[in-house]
């Protein structure tokens, strides 16, 4: 069972667009967290979101973390091709164990 | 400052054969380490982790296993590769205790390569 969906798989845009990625699920999370991976690299934290309702912007990322604490989504403004890599979410639920990764959004960025 | 290194980047290996991936974490005392896998398509499947030196806690059932002989060392170890021990493995570490610890910023090594054949 996944317990976090991302949507969409893939993505391929052209650099300046405008994009939303998403990360849903029926379980509630203490704390949710988003990486983004380069191709032979690992994973590196964009952010860390606890507060239902919470946003959070890293210079052209956005991130908002749902009031339910169930979803979560990353916005990204004019895209740049080192926007280019593997967007990851990755919840934690407390005690209940460790984080719960998302299978991940691959995003290209062409220019 | 805290590193994280891991080794071998690539691996090719005969079904049926050992291995051994290691990793160490520099610049930090006391860390919790996890050994995750990332299938195409499957996203980071969580292998081990632990919470100190000897203390090992299995996520899934497999033919691998891991050790920590030491604070900072990490062993990902198999006796015989299967086909499906194929993938992306990542070590990783976080600086938090406690309860805090399971759901603290991880960060990564740079990853080994394992191909079986």
């Amino acid at each position: 069972t996944q317990l976090l969906e991302q949507s969409p798989q893939f993505l391929s845009i052209q650099e300046g667009e405008n994009l939303t990625v998403y990360c849903n699920s029926s379980s509630v999370f203490s704390s949710l967290q988003w990486y983004r991976q380069e191709p032979g690299e690992g994973p590196v934290l964009l952010v860390t979101v606890v507060t239902g309702g919470e946003v959070k912007k890293l210079k052209r990322l956005t991130f908002q973390f749902g009031d339910a604490r169930k979803d979560s989504s990353l916005h990204i403004t004019a895209a740049q091709p080192g926007d280019t890599g593997l967007y990851l979410c990755a919840g934690g639920r407390g005690s209940q164990g460790n984080l719960i990764f998302g299978k991940g959004t691959k995003l290209s960025v062409k220019p | 400052s805290q590193t994280i290194h891991q080794w071998p980047a690539t691996l090719v290996q005969p079904v049926g054969s050992p291995l051994s991936l290691e990793c160490t974490v520099e610049g930090t005392s006391n860390p919790n380490l996890y050994w995750y896998r990332q299938a195409a398509g499957r996203g980071l499947q969580l292998l081990f982790y632990s919470v100190g030196i000897g203390q090992i806690s299995s996520e899934v059932p497999q033919n691998l296993s891991a050790s920590r002989p030491q604070d900072r060392q990490f062993i990902l170890s198999s006796k015989k590769l299967l086909l499906s021990d194929s993938g992306f493995y990542l070590c990783a570490w976080t600086r938090l205790k406690g309860l805090a610890g399971v759901t603290g910023e991880l960060f990564f090594g740079e990853g080994s390569r394992l191909t079986v054949l």
